[in-house]
């Protein structure tokens, strides 16, 4: 089956870290872009960041903070989350895509909270 | 960073009715313009890419047009499981970017 698993989210005190992955299965995964995208409670969808086939990208208010990566070998994707602040409280996607690809599969969504 | 606004904010209508939802770009994206349905929490889904194609297992209801900055979602005759919210979304340029949604309601 064609699918993503996010995980890793979890209640995390301002300035604190996180890392989120992402276990795809049912594709090739070393062949595709992959990124995050972020939904704050009530809110539309963030882009946040993308591993693509041509280098990695971020979004402004996760430059600095943030770095995605990936393990081709375990078909897993991942973001490092630093320097956590409010404002990224969310629930973070993972997606298979990036500029070059569509956005065309969606994990289930792992929910982060930063919080005091 | 190229602006995505979608309009309207929010549209209702009847089941059977006919929808358009309008987004418009900041400058041109081609036509790498995709279109995403997300119910209440759920993860959003692909409708729509690259302005016109259908993604794998969408009913023909749904269609994509446009070019350029202007693009629209027709979905032409409203099912029940169509209520939920719409977005648009550019691949043209870094950053990727989203429109602010479409809630589509039950009149």
């Amino acid at each position: 089956e064609v699918q993503l698993l996010d995980s890793g989210g979890g209640l995390v005190q301002p300035g604190g870290s996180l890392r989120l992955s992402c276990a795809a299965s049912g594709f090739t995964f070393s062949s595709y872009g992959m990124s995050w995208v972020r939904q704050a409670p009530g809110k539309g969808l963030e882009w946040v960041s993308s591993s693509s086939p041509d280098g990695v990208y971020y979004a402004d208010s996760a430059k600095g903070r943030f770095i995605i990566s990936r393990d081709n070998s375990k078909n897993t994707l991942y973001l490092q989350m630093d320097s956590l602040r409010a404002d990224d409280t969310a629930v973070y996607y993972c997606v298979k895509g990036a500029g070059t690809s569509v956005f065309d599969l969606w994990g289930q969504g792992t929910k982060v909270t930063v919080s005091s | 960073e190229i602006v995505l606004t979608q309009s309207p904010s929010t549209l209702s209508l009847s089941p059977g009715e006919r929808a358009t939802l309008s987004c418009r770009a900041s400058q041109s994206v081609s036509s790498y313009l995709a279109w995403f349905q997300q119910k209440p929490g759920q993860a959003p889904r692909l409708l729509i890419y690259d302005t016109s194609k259908r993604a794998t297992g969408i009913p023909a209801r749904f269609s994509g047009s446009g070019s350029g900055t202007d693009f629209t979602l027709t979905i032409s005759s409203l099912e029940p499981e169509d209520f939920a919210v719409y977005y648009c979304q550019q691949r043209s340029n870094w950053p990727l970017t989203f429109g602010g949604g479409t809630k589509v309601e039950i009149k």
